[in-house]
């Protein structure tokens, strides 16, 4: 498996709904960062956790790291169907290497 | 510019020629990446520049793939007597420094026929 996976691989969700989706790791990490990609687009960075840190929040996004499982989780609150696109989570390890998972597709039906 | 930008967009190639893509990052911005996204696939590493230091090129899959940078400008990825396999979209990315946010372009999509 890679170093990070995103889980699930794809998501359907009704508008208003909460999203959920994890990223598992496997080395230590330095910190975690979560991107959106739209179709035919280039990636955008959302939000950034530093490995001492639990709980991010920005805006709809909160994002939690928990070092000893060596996940992370982003929740996307009252999803509205412009975040339909794929999330990618992607750690930056101690030896300065940021890795990006395979992504969750995320689709927000109105 | 405000952003990275990429050019061409879109790329049609036949199979056996060489191809160049081409990449300008945020002014500023020390740390270029160029990656290639296979279709609904994710992100695959190619090669890393930082400053005047020497590139990381651990990703390139075989010697007919190579990238330059002069400085802190512009990267130019070459691909030499394309493949089928090297269908795909190729993003570049650049940030203040490596590991922090990446800013990516939108990329661009070759298709080898």
């Amino acid at each position: 498996s890679q170093q990070g996976e995103e889980d699930p691989q794809a998501l359907s969700i009704q508008e208003g709904e909460n999203a959920t989706m994890n990223c598992s790791y496997k080395t230590s990490i330095n910190n975690l960062q979560w991107y959106r990609q739209n179709s035919g687009r280039g990636l955008v960075h959302l939000i950034l956790i530093r490995s001492n840190e639990r709980e991010k929040h920005s805006g709809r996004l909160r994002v939690t790291l928990d070092t000893s499982k060596k996940s992370s989780s982003l929740l996307i609150t009252a999803s509205r169907a412009a975040d339909t696109a794929s999330y990618f989570c992607a750690t930056e390890t101690s030896y300065d290497k940021v890795i990006f998972g395979p992504g969750t597709s995320l689709s927000v039906i109105p | 510019g405000a952003g990275v930008s990429q050019s061409p967009s879109n790329k049609v190639t036949e199979k056996g020629k060489d191809v160049e893509l081409r990449c300008d990052p945020i002014s500023g911005h020390t740390a270029l990446y160029w990656y290639r996204q296979r279709l609904g696939q994710g992100l695959e590493f190619l090669i890393y520049f930082q400053g005047n230091s020497a590139p990381d090129k651990s990703g390139l899959p075989s010697d007919r793939f190579s990238a330059e940078r002069t400085g802190e400008s512009v990267s130019t990825l070459t691909i030499q007597r394309t493949q089928q396999e090297d269908s795909a979209v190729y993003l570049c990315a650049s940030s203040l420094i490596r590991a922090q946010p990446q800013h990516f372009g939108d990329g661009t999509r070759l298709s080898i026929l």
